[in-house]
């Protein structure tokens, strides 16, 4: 199984500053014959189900505000949180889809300082 | 409204069974990949099987911890995804929601199992 690592456990940042999550697969999860990186990233916020962030550890979905940005390659990713907003408390999920099991990363808690 | 509703959840003793329940709406459920995730109380997430599309081969997976005891199927002619799960342990505790997808780009609200005598 590919096992997900994330740092830290948690963090609290300003209104407006930078937050920089930190995700690491125990194998890579690029896939030589596309040139994709199988990871994704989710938040979830209190009593709410995850909602996917960024797919192909960079993509990131329609309606998703630009502040969140990820990147990375093989087995160490980065979320960034450009301008940490209210709304962005939460807690977020890596996850690779490279193989069975897709597993999950522990989640990173992120705060307003 | 692109939506997904979970149902069937509940109190079940320690070895029982239990079937829960997901409606797709809003988008072809034919052609999506469905999955259920699970979350223990206060817990991350655990993925614990997928049923793709019958166009990519209706191909069916399971993680190692329900293997065997759980079940997933489909129903495409009324867009239901359904796990069937038996020899329940306190372990699968967890909120079970229903996701579309090769990532899980759509969620249900969930639904709560509570495995205790």
């Amino acid at each position: 199984d590919i096992v997900m690592t994330q740092s830290p456990d948690s963090l609290a940042v300003s209104l407006g500053e930078r937050a920089t999550l930190n995700c690491k697969s125990s194998q890579s999860v690029l896939y030589n014959s596309d040139n994709n990186n199988y990871l994704a990233w989710y938040q979830q916020k209190p009593g709410q189900p995850p909602k996917l962030l960024i797919q192909w550890a960079s993509a990131r979905e329609s309606g998703v505000p630009d502040r969140f940005s990820g990147s990375g390659s093989g087995t160490d990713f980065t979320l960034t949180i450009s301008s940490l907003q209210a709304e962005d408390v939460a807690v977020y999920y890596c996850q690779q889809y490279y193989s069975n099991p897709f597993t999950f990363g522990p989640g990173t808690k992120v705060d307003i300082k | 409204e692109v939506q997904l509703v979970e149902s069937g959840g509940g109190l079940v003793k320690p070895g029982g069974s239990l079937r829960l329940s997901c409606v797709g709406s809003g988008f072809t459920f034919s052609n999506a990949w469905m999955n259920w995730v699970r979350q223990a109380p206060g817990k991350g997430l655990e993925w614990i099987g997928r049923f793709k599309s019958k166009a990519n081969g209706g191909t069916i997976e399971y993680a190692a911890p329900v293997k065997g005891r759980f079940t997933v199927s489909r129903d495409d002619s009324i867009n239901m995804f359904y796990l069937h799960m038996n020899s329940l342990k306190i372990e699968d505790t967890a909120l079970y929601y229903c996701t579309t997808g090769r990532v899980f780009d759509i969620w249900g609200q969930g639904t709560m199992v509570t495995v205790s005598s």
